[in-house]
């Protein structure tokens, strides 16, 4: 079975400063994406950063960067200089077979991590 | 407009009433899935669609129907709702085509009361 992992159902940091909202997966595929969703209070799903496995950097999407460590598995969110409107339920997907030919390609969420940046 | 659309987006209703929740979009992807988020559980799969032909059981299926009318149309249907429904529901479409990743891209959520 697959699994997405967040230990951290609530999170606060200062606002300018710098925040990791963590995520473990179990797969035993070689071939899979991951991918970190925003969700404010408004509740839209807003896509913030994916990384493939195969990727051999880091995902980095201004603000936002994505830690992969592969062996550990785990795909740690990283938000730089955190602001006000970070403040959201952030969550951690995984896909399967994130490279092209996939017959699957629906998402596993974990369950969540809400963050509160305060002034 | 959302490329993604859901009606309605908010919608109180009895036990035992039918419920259809649809979802439209422009964006021209093949596939599409039904998505319910309750607190503290994170999203789970109701059903997903690759096709208008194809049709999957997806996590959470009991109490739940599906029809792909078109492939820009995914409607997901309640029988006969019951409480513990009452969740918000996410339509999300995703193109298979090349440089596929498996990014979902979310309507604005449908949240459903049953009292």
């Amino acid at each position: 079975a697959q699994k997405i992992t967040q230990t951290q159902p609530g999170m606060f940091v200062q606002e300018k400063e710098a925040v990791t909202l963590d995520c473990t997966y179990d797969t035993s595929d070689q071939s899979y994406g991951l991918f970190w969703y925003k969700q404010p209070s408004s509740g839209e799903m807003i896509f913030l950063i994916y990384q493939g496995s195969y990727d051999e950097q880091n995902a980095t999407e201004g603000r936002y960067s994505l830690n992969f460590q592969k062996a550990r598995k785990s795909a740690n969110l990283v938000i730089s200089a955190s602001q006000l409107g970070d403040s959201a339920m952030y969550f951690c997907a995984m896909s399967l077979q994130a490279d092209r030919g996939s017959t699957l390609g629906r998402l596993y969420f974990g369950r969540g991590t809400q963050l509160t940046v305060w002034p | 407009d959302a490329d993604v659309t859901q009606t309605p987006r908010n919608r109180i209703t009895k036990t035992g009433k039918r419920i259809m929740l649809e979802c439209s979009q422009t964006k021209g992807h093949d596939r599409m899935y039904w998505y319910r988020q309750d607190p503290g559980l994170g999203l789970r799969l109701i059903y997903y669609s690759f096709d208008v032909k194809d049709i999957n059981k997806g996590e959470i299926s009991d109490g739940y129907s599906v029809s792909r009318q078109a492939q820009a149309k995914f409607s997901l249907s309640l029988e006969s709702a019951i409480p513990n429904q009452t969740a918000l529901y996410f339509c999300a479409t995703s193109d298979s085509g090349r440089g596929f990743t498996g990014e979902l891209f979310f309507g604005e959520g449908s949240r459903l009361t049953v009292l």
